[in-house]
């Protein structure tokens, strides 16, 4: 089992819907938990974090964790056609706090 | 102003060859880190330095050699240059091992 698993994708949504990417761990002590924008071509760029305390939302972004069943999903509301890149979830391993990288979601925003 | 910068931006070269990527950031962050990114898109990490100390050292073969000179540099020279060498290298920066990473835009490393 992958430390940090997320379906790979494309996720396609429509313009103006919410687009839902989720991110799994297996480690119960990572207390957090990053999602990052990545577009084609370019470096990956935060988008949110959150720590195991609560969820977290800025602007149409919202960041929710469910530690009991170790996932992080990322809501996009009212999604746009530039927000179609692929999106990285990032989890702190517990014991040395070393950033584990999911491989990714690419998410389509169709027009 | 570019917060964490890289040098070159592209990198085209022979297999055996060596070659050096720079990395500097104006971030004031302490600690530095160098990933490679493959064709299927997986962030890997390679290095970690924190404070000019190598924290973090994966499995990464020994061709493979950072430094960093001072707390706003880190750089990656790799010898005898293979195929399987072809990534897109970042550089990142944060506050701490906890805190958030800021990466640089990437070398792009060809071995032809």
């Amino acid at each position: 089992q992958k430390e940090v698993e997320q379906n790979s994708g494309p996720l396609s949504v429509p313009e103006g819907a919410i687009a839902s990417l989720n991110c799994t761990y297996s480690d119960r002590g990572s207390q957090s938990f990053f999602w990052y924008r990545q577009y084609s071509g370019k470096s990956p760029e935060l988008i949110m974090f959150i720590y195991s305390n609560g969820d977290k939302e800025d602007g149409r972004f919202t960041a929710q964790l469910n530690k009991a069943s170790q996932y992080v999903s990322l809501l996009i509301r009212d999604s746009q056609p530039s927000d179609s890149a692929t999106y990285l979830c990032a989890v702190n391993r517990g014991s040395n706090y070393q950033l584990i990288w999911g491989a990714g979601t690419k998410l389509i925003i169709k027009p | 102003d570019t917060a964490v910068s890289q040098t070159p931006k592209y990198l085209v070269t022979q297999m055996g060859n060596d070659k050096s990527i720079k990395c500097e950031q104006n971030l004031g962050h302490d600690t530095m880190y160098w990933y490679k990114q493959d064709s299927k898109k997986f962030l890997k990490i390679m290095f970690s330095y924190n404070n000019k100390e190598l924290i973090i050292n994966e499995t990464v073969p020994n061709r493979f050699s950072p430094k960093s000179p001072d707390k706003a540099h880190l750089n990656l020279h790799i010898n005898s240059l293979e195929l399987g060498d072809s990534a897109v290298y970042f550089c990142a920066s944060s506050q701490g091992e906890l805190g958030t990473q800021y990466f640089g835009p990437g070398t792009r490393l060809l071995v032809l």
